[in-house]
């Protein structure tokens, strides 16, 4: 079965604080994304990546940065955390094989910035 | 970019029931995708289906690519089908605001 694994269940962090989510999947998927999830929104794509040190931005990548070093990491980067970023955060992972494939998520963090 | 809507965003079953959701969306897309994020907040993959009807158990999904639809059916609800089902499309996976189920026992 495939796992994608978010760092961190839930995250409490402050106004203007550098905040890093960190998803790493272990089926050697290609793309991996960034959803946020706000109630009555549905998930929003922020960011996602289709290959290492590759990158595309999603509907709302304001306020966000990510880092792809290794193919299994998918980093999710705060710059300067701000109340409006309290949200729940979902990666997820997929492989690319001539077509599109089922999408994997991960747990999912809840970010709450005070 | 794609334009996904969904239908009932509300629905409360009595355990037995049958039921159908919908989506619809704005363009011809290759990719579709419906997952149930149950009260925890996984999100699970249903179904891939871009065209076609597929089954899985009690779940089973039909997309009408050509009228930009999918449906997916909830036969014999059991109070675990409750949670939110997310309809997503195309490249990027676009995602629907969800139809929340709760099944009653």
């Amino acid at each position: 079965d495939v796992k994608v694994t978010q760092s961190s269940r839930y995250l409490v962090k402050r106004t203007g604080e550098k905040v890093f989510l960190e998803c790493v999947q272990d089926m050697d998927h290609e793309n991996m994304f960034w959803y946020r999830q706000d109630p009555g929104l549905g998930l929003r794509l922020i960011y996602f990546s289709y290959d290492v040190k590759m990158k595309e931005k999603g509907d709302i990548p304001e306020g966000y940065s990510v880092s792809r070093e290794k193919k299994e990491r998918f980093s999710l980067i705060l710059e300067s955390a701000s109340t409006n970023q309290t949200s729940m955060y979902l990666c997820a992972s997929s492989t690319l094989t001539g077509r599109h494939q089922p999408q994997h998520f991960g747990d999912g963090t809840r970010l709450s910035i005070l | 970019g794609i334009q996904v809507e969904q239908s009932p965003p509300d629905l409360i079953l009595q355990e037995g029931a049958n039921s159908t959701l919908r989506c619809n969306f704005s363009d011809s897309v290759n990719n579709l995708q419906w997952f149930h994020q149950n009260p925890w907040g996984q999100l699970i993959n249903l179904f891939y289906i871009p065209s076609g009807t597929k089954q899985n158990g009690r779940l089973s999904a039909t997309t009408v690519a050509t009228e930009r639809y999918s449906l997916l059916y909830i036969s014999s609800s059991q109070t675990t089908d409750s949670g939110v089902y997310f309809c997503a499309v195309g490249s990027k996976l676009s995602f629907g605001a969800g139809t929340t189920v709760t099944v009653r026992a």
